[in-house]
């Protein structure tokens, strides 16, 4: 699976939009981009994935360059409870079943203030 | 939905001592994770199954630690003897795992060991 890199925190206020960037300069044709996120003392939860569109859900955006190699998360209007740990993955989507494990980095660990 | 279930979800107990973690994935998810947090190694895959059979326990630190999913609807996380070094928050996730199609993890709340 592709490597990744984030910023290792960022700051935002409350109702801007929050705009977390991921680096996979190694991502290759057939990895998909996933986003999770972990609010203190709690599990991870899913946001959104992509492969090479943008895509959008009741969460968030997910903007992915033409070439792939960056993506960057879109949080339209942060508000205190969007203050976590997000994580970028990447990683192929195994279509035989029983092999979608995912390998979590460090995150970017975003703080919402008012 | 309950969502994933896990007990105990706080468990305190000395070295040497034999510790039992247990998880009951969302019914009807066929593939079931287990994950170790700490501070310093972050979050980590132990093992994984998929229907009731183990996938990829590579990350299964060493012997001390053993997982088993008896059926759909339980998997246990046993560590023994238990040291020091083990206190972490271990999570359980599931999925429904197709070969067609994407679908997410849902993560428990997790079960904070500390052993002393």
């Amino acid at each position: 699976d592709a490597k990744t890199t984030q910023p290792t925190s960022m700051d935002c206020a409350e109702g801007r939009a929050a705009n977390l960037p991921c680096n996979h300069s190694t991502i290759s044709g057939n990895e998909y981009v996933y986003w999770y996120r972990q609010i203190h003392s709690q599990g991870p939860q899913y946001i959104i994935h992509g492969l090479k569109n943008n895509e959008t859900n009741e969460m968030a955006s997910l903007i992915i360059t033409e070439d792939r190699k960056s993506s960057t998360l879109i949080l339209p209007h942060a508000t205190l409870r969007d203050t976590a740990v997000y994580y970028c993955i990447v990683r192929v989507h195994i279509l035989t079943g029983g092999g979608n494990k995912l390998t979590f980095g460090t995150g970017t660990q975003l703080k919402v203030e008012l | 939905d309950a969502g994933v279930i896990q007990s105990p979800r706080h468990e305190v107990t000395e070295m040497g001592q034999e510790v039992t973690l247990r998880c009951k994935p969302i019914s009807g998810h066929n593939s079931l994770f287990w994950y170790r947090q700490t501070m310093m190694r972050g979050l980590e895959l132990l093992i994984y199954f998929n229907n009731n059979v183990p996938i990829d326990d590579s990350g299964m630190p060493e012997d001390r630690f053993s997982a088993k999913m008896p059926n759909a609807s339980f998997s246990t996380l046993k560590i023994q003897p238990s040291e020091p070094r083990d206190s972490a928050v271990y999570f359980c996730a599931s999925s429904l795992d197709l070969a067609t199609s994407f679908h997410e993890q849902f993560f428990g709340p997790g079960t904070r060991l500390t052993v002393l």
